[in-house]
């Protein structure tokens, strides 16, 4: 149980491009989910906590409109980079909070933008 | 200010060997306690957790962790190694309220056969 999807794992797109990442609890319901960037050889830094059916709020430094936030349904929260630049590129997780107040992490999405 | 600190950064011990990783945590009351593991390019696989209770947590795949109060402190162990278990390894301290992490900064465990 308590498992959680992402998709895509991997993406490459172009400078100025924008890229939606899903994360999905596939097998129960998660009204808040987070999402992580972690930097190579570096711990995660949380970036937003994302509450179904309401805005996500953002943690300091990040800018919220290159990074929109949304929670649309309770298995579902989609992470877009709008006008990625390289700088952007990053592995981003997900998680789920689920029962005990116990996050469940995605597998990840390894982003490249060139 | 709240903050998680593993103190090795890296950790190198031999298959069959006994595996001690640090955590020590600033927090303003007990906080809720968790240990992950994460395989390169993967996501991170909950280990254990300790909310309240006893203080010596077990977890999957032969680990245990116990919390202690007076250290601020809660170590990870596992009795014997295998090579499977390398990997990189974090402590996260999660906050009752908003349920946000705070991560340590990892320990990544190599395994020598």
């Amino acid at each position: 149980g308590a498992v959680v999807s992402q998709h895509p794992s991997r993406v490459i797109c172009k400078s100025g491009t924008s890229v939606k990442i899903e994360c999905r609890s596939l097998d129960f319901q998660a009204t808040t989910m987070f999402w992580y960037r972690q930097f190579p050889k570096k711990s995660l830094m949380l970036m937003a906590t994302s509450n179904e059916g309401s805005k996500a709020t953002y943690e300091q430094g990040v800018e919220k409109d290159k990074f929109l936030i949304n929670h649309a349904s309770l298995t579902l929260s989609t992470l877009t980079v709008t006008s990625a630049h390289p700088e952007d590129s990053s592995f981003y997780i997900c998680s789920a909070r689920g029962l005990q107040e116990t996050q469940y992490f995605g597998p990840g999405t390894r982003l490249l933008v060139l | 200010a709240q903050s998680v600190t593993q103190p090795d950064i890296h950790i190198t011990v031999s298959e069959g060997a006994s595996l001690e990783l640090r955590c020590n945590y600033s927090y303003g009351a007990t906080p809720y306690l968790f240990w992950y593991v994460q395989s390169p390019g993967q996501g991170l696989q909950l280990l254990l957790k300790y909310f309240s209770g006893d203080t010596l947590v077990q977890g999957i795949k032969g680990f245990e962790a116990e919390f202690k109060r007076s250290q601020s402190s809660f170590n990870l162990r596992k009795p014997s190694v295998h090579w499977s278990d390398a990997a990189e390894y974090f402590c996260a301290v999660g906050d009752p309220g908003t349920y946000k992490y705070i991560f340590g900064t990892g320990t990544r465990l190599k395994v020598l056969a």
